[in-house]
Order: C-alpha cells, then structure tokens, then sequence
C-alpha cells in the first residue's frame, strides 16, 4: 500500500542551526502539508502546498521556515536558526487532491529535539 | 478559524469494554477524519467521514453535519487500541485536543 515517508525519524540540533526534514509524498497525490506536534499536546497546522507553491499557511509558519519540492518525488521543511521551541514531531501529509471527498495520509514523523 | 473540541480528554477502561468519542465542531465541514495516535507517535488514519456512518471491523464512527459533530464508537476494547484518538476536520484538517484512551488489561 503507498505510504508517506519520511527521513530522518529523529533528529537532534544545536539552537541557531538549519535543519532540513524531507519527505516523499504518495506518487499520484498533489496537495502536500506539514503539521507540527509539540509533545502532549495537538497537531498543527503548518502550511499546504500545491503547484510548486504555497497554498495556504498558519502563523506558526514564519519566516523561519521555508518548504520546497526540489525534484519529483521529495517535499521538504527548512527550518532556519532553530529555537528551543521548535523542538517537537513534524508531521508531513498528502492528498490526491483537495476539499470534499480527499483523504490525507501521514508520514510517520520527524522528531526533532533543539539542544 | 474553526474549533474542534473532544471528549472526554482521557479514558480509562477494562479490556473487553464499549467506549464513545465525540468531536464538536464549530462550523460546518467538507472533510473530517479520525485518527490513533499509537505509543510510537505515528497517526494511523481510521475513518474518512464528512458525513454519515462506517464500519471497520471493531471501529465505527457517525458524523451528523447538521449538527457539527461526530462520534467514535469502539467495541469489545483491547491493549493495543491504547492512544490518542484525534478527529481532524476541514480542508487543511484543523485537529481537535484529542481523547487519550488507555485500555487496562
């Protein structure tokens, strides 16, 4: 059955360092996301991403953070001078497409611990 | 934005027991879908459901639109159905607080 993967599934950082979370998407789906779980408590919406671009992103998702599909099958998450808060399981999605009657499917997860 | 609320946030129960989850939302949806989250993290995808009612083996879960909620019913509970139980609704699935269900053998 196709899955969402992604790599790494843990990764530690010193504070102020860029770290990069990939993800390979379901092959036929078009729409992709991240959502981010700080430990205990619930998922979060961080940004949604179609056609090359971003289609609709939170608050959380500041300048900090960027997102890019750099080939066909990869979908990734820049995260730049991270913080302590950022410090958290980054969850990456996919979907054939968007709106009523479009499932999303999860990865299983980044965890990331800033030091 | 919309609001999702769960309840009740935790349960404890007996192997064996029934139990009822319930999502509240707070505006209507066009998509909406349950989720265990299991001990290792991972989001395990149980029903797609904007509307109406399914059934997967012991799992069931109704959505009444209308009415803006929707409920989880797991039958006959074992360890493994252990975690947190997190509906998610709307197009970019804005997840609710979550039920932390813990089944006692």
């Amino acid at each position: 059955e196709p899955e969402v993967t992604q790599t790494p599934s843990h990764q530690v950082t010193q504070m102020g360092q860029e770290v990069i979370l990939r993800c390979v998407p379901i092959s036929n789906h078009l729409y992709f996301y991240w959502y981010r779980q700080i430990l205990g408590q619930k998922v979060e919406f961080l940004v949604s991403f179609y056609n090359n671009e971003i289609s609709e992103k939170s608050e959380i998702f500041d300048d900090q953070f960027s997102v890019e599909r750099p080939d066909g099958s990869n979908f990734t998450l820049k995260i730049r001078s991270t913080k302590l808060e950022d410090s958290a399981m980054y969850f990456c999605a996919s979907s054939e497409d968007r709106g009523r009657g479009t499932e999303a499917f999860f990865g299983q997860g980044t965890r990331l611990t800033v030091v | 934005g919309i609001q999702v609320e769960q309840s009740p946030p935790d349960l404890i129960l007996q192997e064996g027991a029934n139990s009822t989850l319930r999502c509240n939302f707070s505006d209507s949806v066009n998509n909406l879908q349950w989720f265990h989250q299991n001990p290792w993290g991972q989001l395990i995808n149980l029903f797609y459901i904007p509307s109406g009612t399914k059934q997967n083996g012991r799992l069931s879960a109704t959505t009444v639109a209308t009415e803006r909620y929707s409920l989880l019913y797991i039958s006959s509970s074992q360890t493994t159905d252990s975690g947190v139980y997190f509906c998610a609704v709307d197009e970019k699935l804005t997840f609710g607080t979550g039920t932390r269900l813990t089944i006692i053998p």
